[in-house]
């Protein structure tokens, strides 16, 4: 079975600018989740998605925003680039089910953004 | 919201020893703990998790033990091996309710695996 894929792997972009990151979860996987790294502030949750719905979403400014498509397919967009972007973005995939506990999330490879 | 602490933030291990990463979490409802590797410019990697229902899992050099009541949960590598060098991250989480699928992370242990 395929993993989790993202588009593009890397990326440069200027301040200022929009950029659109894409992610393809693991066949049958509902839930996409994004994260962010860096290297100051580690790996934080920025939004999670199931079923085309946003369900959770993390403490980042408006300016980053996600959606998700039937096909489960999920992209998330960045307004206004500032330089504070510059960024691993992680996507990461599970069943997301209900039950008593969360599913297992399985990362893709993320797509680095540089912004100038 | 939940608050994840991790410790050491970085260990040098002599190959064959073991190594021991140890992770604190604030919110006593968390029930979920997985630990991810990283090796460089790559994904994490899930290595290895536990739910709150156990105490210890075990997956041949790798063990993870949980202690609910003063919150924390434990890495345990034994006889380490170059390849083990990494980041390691430990995350908790719980569910609320149907979905909330989140994951809050530590800030990360980078292990290096003497020869």
């Amino acid at each position: 079975k395929a993993g989790v894929t993202q588009t593009p792997r890397y990326l440069i972009k200027t301040r200022g600018q929009q950029v659109t990151l894409s992610c393809s979860p693991i066949s049958g996987h509902r839930s996409v989740s994004w994260y962010q790294q860096t290297p100051g502030q580690g790996l934080q949750f920025l939004f999670e998605y199931f079923s085309e719905t946003q369900r959770n979403k993390g403490n980042f400014p408006g300016r980053f925003s996600g959606r998700q498509f039937s096909n489960s397919r999920s992209e998330m967009n960045v307004s206004t680039l500032e330089l504070g972007d510059s960024a691993l973005y992680l996507c990461a995939s599970s069943w997301g089910t209900s039950g008593t506990f969360i599913e297992t999330q399985y990362f893709g490879p993320g797509t680095r953004l540089l912004v100038l | 919201g939940e608050n994840v602490e991790q410790h050491p933030s970085t260990l040098s291990v002599q190959e064959g020893d073991s190594a021991v990463i140890k992770c604190t979490y604030s919110d006593s409802a968390s029930n979920y703990f997985p630990w991810y590797k990283q090796e460089l410019g790559k994904r994490p990697q899930l290595i290895i998790d536990i739910r709150s229902n156990v105490g210890e899992k075990k997956d041949q050099r790798i063990a993870v033990t949980l202690n609910k009541t003063a919150k924390h949960f434990s890495l345990h590598i034994t006889e380490t091996q170059p390849e083990d060098s990494a980041v390691y991250f430990c995350a908790a989480s719980r569910r609320a309710g149907f979905g909330n699928e989140k994951l809050t992370f530590g800030t990360g242990t980078r292990l290096t695996i003497i020869p």
